[in-house]
Protein backbone atom coordinates (compact mmCIF):
# COMPACT_ATOMS: atom_id res chain seq x y z
CA UNK A 1 0.00 0.00 0.00
CA UNK A 2 1.81 3.53 -0.77
CA UNK A 3 2.72 5.50 2.33
CA UNK A 4 3.91 8.95 3.13
CA UNK A 5 7.35 8.67 4.32
CA UNK A 6 9.19 11.24 6.61
CA UNK A 7 12.90 11.28 7.92
CA UNK A 8 14.05 11.53 10.16
CA UNK A 9 11.88 10.27 12.80
CA UNK A 10 13.87 12.01 15.38
CA UNK A 11 15.51 14.90 15.13
CA UNK A 12 17.43 17.18 18.16
CA UNK A 13 19.67 20.53 17.00
CA UNK A 14 20.66 23.50 19.15
CA UNK A 15 18.67 26.85 18.89
CA UNK A 16 19.06 28.56 16.31
CA UNK A 17 20.13 26.01 14.00
CA UNK A 18 18.78 25.57 10.67
CA UNK A 19 16.73 21.98 9.70
CA UNK A 20 15.25 20.16 6.84
CA UNK A 21 12.40 18.08 7.92
CA UNK A 22 11.79 15.44 4.52
CA UNK A 23 9.11 13.73 3.26
CA UNK A 24 8.00 11.54 0.15
CA UNK A 25 4.47 12.57 -0.62
CA UNK A 26 2.65 9.31 -2.39
CA UNK A 27 3.24 9.24 -6.08
CA UNK A 28 0.52 10.57 -7.52
CA UNK A 29 -0.84 13.22 -5.02
CA UNK A 30 -1.23 17.12 -6.14
CA UNK A 31 -1.84 18.69 -2.72
CA UNK A 32 1.18 18.71 0.10
CA UNK A 33 0.63 19.36 3.74
CA UNK A 34 2.45 20.08 6.34
CA UNK A 35 1.11 20.26 10.13
CA UNK A 36 2.39 19.68 13.55
CA UNK A 37 1.73 18.92 16.94
CA UNK A 38 3.18 20.14 20.05
CA UNK A 39 3.54 17.74 23.32
CA UNK A 40 -0.22 17.88 24.86
CA UNK A 41 -1.94 19.36 22.20
CA UNK A 42 -3.37 19.90 18.91
CA UNK A 43 -2.60 18.85 15.33
CA UNK A 44 -2.19 22.12 13.76
CA UNK A 45 -1.81 22.95 10.12
CA UNK A 46 0.70 24.90 8.47
CA UNK A 47 1.12 25.17 5.09
CA UNK A 48 -0.50 23.64 2.05
CA UNK A 49 1.58 23.67 -1.41
CA UNK A 50 -0.07 22.44 -4.98
CA UNK A 51 1.65 23.41 -8.30
CA UNK A 52 5.07 24.18 -7.00
CA UNK A 53 3.55 26.88 -4.60
CA UNK A 54 1.93 28.11 -1.42
CA UNK A 55 -1.73 27.54 -1.76
CA UNK A 56 -2.73 28.49 1.89
CA UNK A 57 -0.41 29.10 5.36
CA UNK A 58 -1.42 29.73 8.81
CA UNK A 59 0.08 32.23 11.11
CA UNK A 60 2.52 29.80 12.51
CA UNK A 61 3.82 29.61 8.90
CA UNK A 62 6.33 32.61 9.39
CA UNK A 63 9.07 34.23 7.57
CA UNK A 64 11.10 31.25 9.44
CA UNK A 65 9.89 28.34 7.63
CA UNK A 66 9.73 27.58 3.90
CA UNK A 67 8.95 24.49 2.07
CA UNK A 68 10.31 23.19 -1.13
CA UNK A 69 9.32 20.29 -3.74
CA UNK A 70 13.42 20.12 -5.26
CA UNK A 71 13.23 17.20 -7.30
CA UNK A 72 9.37 16.08 -8.12
CA UNK A 73 8.96 13.51 -5.07
CA UNK A 74 10.37 15.13 -2.02
CA UNK A 75 8.74 17.50 0.11
CA UNK A 76 10.65 19.83 2.57
CA UNK A 77 10.08 21.72 5.52
CA UNK A 78 13.01 23.91 6.46
CA UNK A 79 13.41 26.45 9.54
CA UNK A 80 16.08 28.99 9.19
CA UNK A 81 16.87 29.26 12.86
CA UNK A 82 15.11 26.85 15.04
CA UNK A 83 13.48 27.89 18.78
CA UNK A 84 12.62 26.20 21.53
CA UNK A 85 8.71 26.64 21.25
CA UNK A 86 9.62 24.78 17.79
CA UNK A 87 10.07 21.43 19.26
CA UNK A 88 7.10 19.54 17.78
CA UNK A 89 6.48 16.29 16.41
CA UNK A 90 5.70 17.38 12.14
CA UNK A 91 3.49 15.45 10.39
CA UNK A 92 3.62 15.68 6.21
CA UNK A 93 0.28 14.82 4.15
CA UNK A 94 -0.52 14.46 0.75
CA UNK A 95 -3.75 13.72 -1.26
CA UNK A 96 -4.94 13.53 -5.22
CA UNK A 97 -8.32 16.10 -4.26
CA UNK A 98 -8.77 15.67 -8.26
CA UNK A 99 -10.01 11.81 -7.22
CA UNK A 100 -11.51 12.94 -4.09
CA UNK A 101 -9.42 11.14 -1.52
CA UNK A 102 -8.65 11.70 1.91
CA UNK A 103 -5.23 12.96 2.95
CA UNK A 104 -2.87 10.41 4.27
CA UNK A 105 -0.52 11.51 6.53
CA UNK A 106 3.84 10.23 7.58
CA UNK A 107 4.57 8.92 10.46
CA UNK A 108 5.83 12.21 11.14
CA UNK A 109 9.59 13.86 12.44
CA UNK A 110 9.84 14.54 16.18
CA UNK A 111 12.26 17.67 16.04
CA UNK A 112 13.52 18.54 19.85
CA UNK A 113 15.34 22.14 20.04
CA UNK A 114 17.49 22.43 22.91
CA UNK B 1 -12.53 30.35 12.73
CA UNK B 2 -14.18 26.39 12.10
CA UNK B 3 -13.21 24.31 14.91
CA UNK B 4 -13.23 21.06 16.48
CA UNK B 5 -13.83 20.24 20.43
CA UNK B 6 -13.70 16.29 21.55
CA UNK B 7 -13.76 14.85 24.97
CA UNK B 8 -11.04 15.05 27.31
CA UNK B 9 -8.89 12.15 28.00
CA UNK B 10 -7.73 9.74 28.41
CA UNK B 11 -10.14 6.98 28.59
CA UNK B 12 -9.49 4.00 29.78
CA UNK B 13 -11.87 1.01 29.63
CA UNK B 14 -11.87 -2.93 29.79
CA UNK B 15 -11.80 -4.76 27.19
CA UNK B 16 -15.31 -5.41 25.38
CA UNK B 17 -16.70 -2.52 26.87
CA UNK B 18 -18.79 0.18 25.16
CA UNK B 19 -16.50 3.19 23.54
CA UNK B 20 -18.12 6.78 23.20
CA UNK B 21 -15.63 9.71 21.98
CA UNK B 22 -18.06 12.82 21.82
CA UNK B 23 -17.27 15.51 18.97
CA UNK B 24 -18.43 18.47 18.41
CA UNK B 25 -17.54 21.06 15.97
CA UNK B 26 -18.05 24.81 14.64
CA UNK B 27 -18.12 25.37 10.99
CA UNK B 28 -19.01 27.93 7.95
CA UNK B 29 -20.81 25.68 5.31
CA UNK B 30 -20.47 22.08 5.12
CA UNK B 31 -17.25 20.60 6.11
CA UNK B 32 -16.38 16.80 5.87
CA UNK B 33 -15.52 15.26 8.84
CA UNK B 34 -13.08 12.83 9.86
CA UNK B 35 -11.67 10.38 12.59
CA UNK B 36 -8.04 9.89 12.78
CA UNK B 37 -6.31 7.40 14.60
CA UNK B 38 -3.14 7.50 15.87
CA UNK B 39 -1.32 3.83 17.20
CA UNK B 40 1.74 3.91 19.57
CA UNK B 41 4.68 4.88 17.46
CA UNK B 42 3.27 5.85 14.17
CA UNK B 43 1.37 8.70 12.19
CA UNK B 44 -2.21 9.44 11.83
CA UNK B 45 -4.68 6.93 10.04
CA UNK B 46 -7.92 7.93 8.94
CA UNK B 47 -10.62 5.78 10.64
CA UNK B 48 -13.40 6.73 9.06
CA UNK B 49 -15.02 9.47 7.80
CA UNK B 50 -18.58 11.21 6.04
CA UNK B 51 -18.60 14.08 3.97
CA UNK B 52 -22.48 15.15 4.63
CA UNK B 53 -25.33 15.24 6.75
CA UNK B 54 -26.74 11.94 7.98
CA UNK B 55 -23.94 9.63 6.89
CA UNK B 56 -22.62 7.47 8.52
CA UNK B 57 -18.94 6.71 8.20
CA UNK B 58 -17.46 3.15 9.52
CA UNK B 59 -14.59 0.81 9.76
CA UNK B 60 -13.00 -1.96 12.13
CA UNK B 61 -16.41 -1.99 14.58
CA UNK B 62 -15.99 1.95 14.63
CA UNK B 63 -18.98 4.58 13.60
CA UNK B 64 -19.90 8.23 13.82
CA UNK B 65 -22.51 9.57 12.52
CA UNK B 66 -22.72 13.21 10.78
CA UNK B 67 -25.13 15.13 12.91
CA UNK B 68 -25.94 18.80 11.57
CA UNK B 69 -28.59 19.59 13.95
CA UNK B 70 -26.23 19.07 16.84
CA UNK B 71 -23.13 19.85 14.99
CA UNK B 72 -21.66 16.39 16.22
CA UNK B 73 -19.42 13.24 14.86
CA UNK B 74 -19.34 11.10 18.08
CA UNK B 75 -16.99 8.26 17.72
CA UNK B 76 -18.91 4.76 19.09
CA UNK B 77 -17.45 1.14 19.56
CA UNK B 78 -19.57 -1.39 20.72
CA UNK B 79 -16.92 -3.68 22.06
CA UNK B 80 -12.81 -2.45 21.77
CA UNK B 81 -10.05 -4.63 22.44
CA UNK B 82 -6.99 -4.04 23.81
CA UNK B 83 -5.90 -3.27 20.18
CA UNK B 84 -7.75 -0.11 19.91
CA UNK B 85 -5.67 1.34 22.29
CA UNK B 86 -4.79 4.81 20.47
CA UNK B 87 -5.34 8.39 20.19
CA UNK B 88 -8.08 9.63 18.39
CA UNK B 89 -8.26 12.86 16.75
CA UNK B 90 -11.76 14.41 15.22
CA UNK B 91 -11.38 16.62 12.70
CA UNK B 92 -12.64 18.57 9.68
CA UNK B 93 -11.90 19.73 6.16
CA UNK B 94 -11.85 23.37 5.03
CA UNK B 95 -11.57 24.36 1.89
CA UNK B 96 -10.00 27.66 0.57
CA UNK B 97 -9.23 28.48 -3.15
CA UNK B 98 -7.52 25.11 -3.88
CA UNK B 99 -6.47 23.92 -1.21
CA UNK B 100 -8.11 21.74 1.96
CA UNK B 101 -7.02 21.77 5.10
CA UNK B 102 -7.74 19.60 8.28
CA UNK B 103 -8.68 21.15 11.68
CA UNK B 104 -8.08 19.01 14.23
CA UNK B 105 -9.26 18.71 18.18
CA UNK B 106 -7.06 18.30 20.67
CA UNK B 107 -6.91 14.36 20.62
CA UNK B 108 -8.34 11.63 23.31
CA UNK B 109 -6.74 9.22 24.19
CA UNK B 110 -8.35 5.30 24.78
CA UNK B 111 -6.24 2.92 26.61
CA UNK B 112 -7.49 -0.72 26.56
CA UNK B 113 -6.90 -3.44 29.10
CA UNK B 114 -7.33 -7.24 29.10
Amino acid sequence: EPEVTQTPSHQVTQMGQEVILRCVPISNHLYFYWYRQILGQKVEFLVSFYNNEISEKSEIFDDQFSVERPDGSNFTLKIRSTKLEDSAMYFCASNHRDLNTEAFFGQGTRLTVV
Amino acid sequence: GNSVTQMEGPVTLSEEAFLTINCTYTATGYPSLFWYVQYPGEGLQLLLKATKADDKGSNKGFEATYRKETTSFHLEKGSVQVSDSAVYFCALSETQGGSEKLVFGKGTKLTVNP
